[in-house]
Formats: structure tokens, sequence, C-alpha cells
């Protein structure tokens, strides 16, 4: 079965704009999760959704925000980017919360210049 | 930020020779994981492991869950080029997918 699908795999941006990414879960998986990952801070958490739901949302401020759709697609928006969202973006994927162990996309890398 | 510690943050050993990595925390998880990353690639998990004390192997790899909950150790037996990239543990909740990660232990293996 398809993986995780996260589009686009590259993005440059200008500092101040904002930028949309897409992540489509496995088929039949209906909890996505989005982290963030950088060099200095690693792989961080900023938030889960399941159905259409926000469940969890790591210590990120508003300009980080996401959705989900009723197909479990989903997107997470970045409003007036900053150089420090330079990182890479990745989405994960589980059947539902709780089910940790979850399967990871490819990753967005996301550049602000 | 992290929650985890993780080490030694990098190794370079020989083809053939094994590898041990472990991640401590000041809180109790219950769950811990393993995930390896190759370049330009999102984690892909090894092992997850359910239960304090546990002990799981996934071929070359062995992880144990520490009786404490509050950390884990990953081995690599008998090394192979293609076991390089960087080691992640990540310790999770049962009831939220809100999982913490250690900083990576990066592998080189030289042939």
């Amino acid at each position: 079965k398809a993986g995780v699908t996260q589009t686009p795999r590259y993005l440059i941006k200008t500092r101040g704009q904002q930028v949309t990414l897409s992540c489509s879960p496995i088929s039949g998986h209906r909890s996505v999760s989005w982290y963030q990952q950088t060099p200095g801070q690693g792989l961080q958490f900023l938030f889960e959704y399941f159905s259409e739901t926000q469940r969890n949302k790591g210590n990120f401020p508003g300009r980080f925000s996401g959705r989900q759709f009723s197909n479990s697609r989903s997107e997470m928006n970045v409003s007036t980017l900053e150089l420090g969202d330079s990182a890479l973006y990745l989405c994960a994927s589980s059947l539902a919360p709780g089910e940790v162990g979850y399967t990871f996309g490819s990753g967005t890398r996301l550049t602000v210049v | 930020g992290q929650q985890l510690n993780q080490s030694p943050q990098s190794m370079f050993i020989q083809e053939g020779e094994d590898v041990s990595m472990n991640c401590t925390s000041s809180s109790i998880f219950n769950t811990w994981l393993w995930y390896k990353q190759d370049p330009g690639e999102g984690p892909v998990l090894l092992i997850a492991l359910y239960k304090a004390g546990e002990l799981t192997s996934n071929g070359r790899l062995t992880a144990q869950f520490g009786i404490t909950r509050k950390d884990s150790f990953l081995n690599i037996s008998a090394s192979i080029p293609s076991d390089v990239g960087i080691y992640f543990c990540a310790g999770g909740q049962y009831n939220n997918n809100d999982m913490r990660f250690g900083a990576g232990t990066r592998l080189t293996v030289k042939p």
C-alpha cells in the first residue's frame, strides 16, 4: 500500500510569506501528526489531528496551524514566515491516536530566505 | 524541547563491529520506539517496545525497555554499510501521539 505522501518535497519562501504543506496518510489511517525537524532542536511535535479535530498541540506559536479533511488528508500552514522556520516538516500517520509507532512521510524541506 | 537524552551523538565504527546506543529520560514513558532516518527521508520505525523490561529483536537489531521506564537501549550487531544513518529514540504515551524524540545518534560504518 502507498505510504505517507507529503507535498511538495522542497519549498523556498521569503520572510513574511505564508506556506501550506500537504500530507496524505496511509489509506485507512485516520490520525495525522506533524513534526518540525531542525539540526539544532531535533524532532519537535507540532500537532495531531484525528477525525478532523486537533487533539494535541505542541509548543509552537499561533503562526503554525493545521487542519484535517474528511478523507484524513491534512494540511499545515505557517503564516508570516521567519528565517527560523526553515526546517524539514514531517507528517506521520497511524490508524488511530494512541497507536504509537506511526509511519512518517519523506517530509517537506522548507527554506525561508 | 526534547526531554530525552540520547547518546552517543555520533559513532564511527568498522564494518562487522557491534553498536550500542541509549536514551534516558526524566519522565516515565509507556512506550519506547527506535527509528532510523536516511538522508532526505523520514524516520522509519525499527522496533517498538510496550512493556518495562521487554527485550525485542528485529534481525540484527535488539532493543530493551528499561525497568524504570525511563530508559531504553538499541544494539546493532555485525554492522554493515547500509546501517549508516541517524537513529532516534522516542518515548510515547498510550493515549496520544505526542512522542518525544532524542537528538539522534549519527552512525557511520567504514567498510
